[in-house]
């Protein structure tokens, strides 16, 4: 079973400045890679899948990396709008089975 | 457009059982396969299982096998979601996904709304 750590738990930053998140796979995964985002009281919402591209509306400013067991979520300059919850998330062979990380809060500073 | 929408609220006691729909809307059911995924207050997202829409087989995760059941009504575009011998650390909101739709330029993912099952005695 694929376990995904998240780090850091919460990362505090201010609008404007750029945000790394990371995730890290207990073993080599697939390219299949995806990123969510969460809003309180809202379901999450898909950022990135395959390791690298951006789902659909979703702003440029979001972007994918990695491989093997570390992947990295980058938002290049932070809107007010993303201050949020992060999930990573991993799909494993057919039938599709699904892990998810335990997620990064990221808080105005 | 797409849509699921989920059922509403449930409080239930230990032990009991719980069944939430999930109906869909603005796209070929059988299409695309449902997950359902789950959220502890205060906590991140628990995948709980899949059923394929088409044929109606599952893949459920081992905890929860023996207790949960996923089903599908084609042909009323609902899927459904049974959790049995419920206990208090089932407490969480519920929510059903669909398989990305991959058919565009970029991918997109479809979420119900939520269904907060509450289990207190």
């Amino acid at each position: 079973e694929i376990v995904l750590t998240q780090s850091p738990a919460t990362l505090y930053l201010s609008p404007g400045e750029r945000a790394t998140l990371s995730c890290r796979a207990s073993q080599s995964v697939t390219s299949y890679l995806a990123w969510y985002q969460q809003k309180a009281g809202q379901a999450p919402r898909l950022l990135i899948y395959d390791t690298l591209y951006r789902a659909n509306g979703i702003p440029a400013r979001f972007s994918g990396s990695g491989s093997g067991t570390d992947f990295t979520l980058t938002i290049s300059s932070l809107e007010p709008e993303d201050f949020a919850v992060y999930f990573c998330q991993h799909r494993g062979n057919w039938p599709p089975t699904y892990t998810f990380g335990q997620g990064t809060k990221l808080e105005i500073k | 457009q797409v849509q699921l929408v989920q059922s509403g609220p449930e409080m239930k006691r230990p032990g009991a059982s719980v069944k939430v729909s999930c109906k869909a809307s603005g796209y070929i059911f059988t299409s695309y396969g449902i997950s359902w995924v789950r959220q502890a207050p205060g906590q991140g997202l628990e995948w709980m299982g899949w059923i394929s829409t088409y044929s109606g087989n599952t893949n459920y995760v081992q905890r929860f096998q023996g207790r949960i059941t996923m089903t599908t009504d084609t042909s009323a575009n609902t899927a459904y979601m049974e959790l049995r011998r419920l206990r208090s650390d089932d407490t969480a909101v519920y929510y059903c996904a669909r398989d990305l739709d991959c058919s565009t330029p970029r991918c997109s993912d479809t979420w119900g709304q939520g269904t907060l099952v509450t289990v207190s005695s």
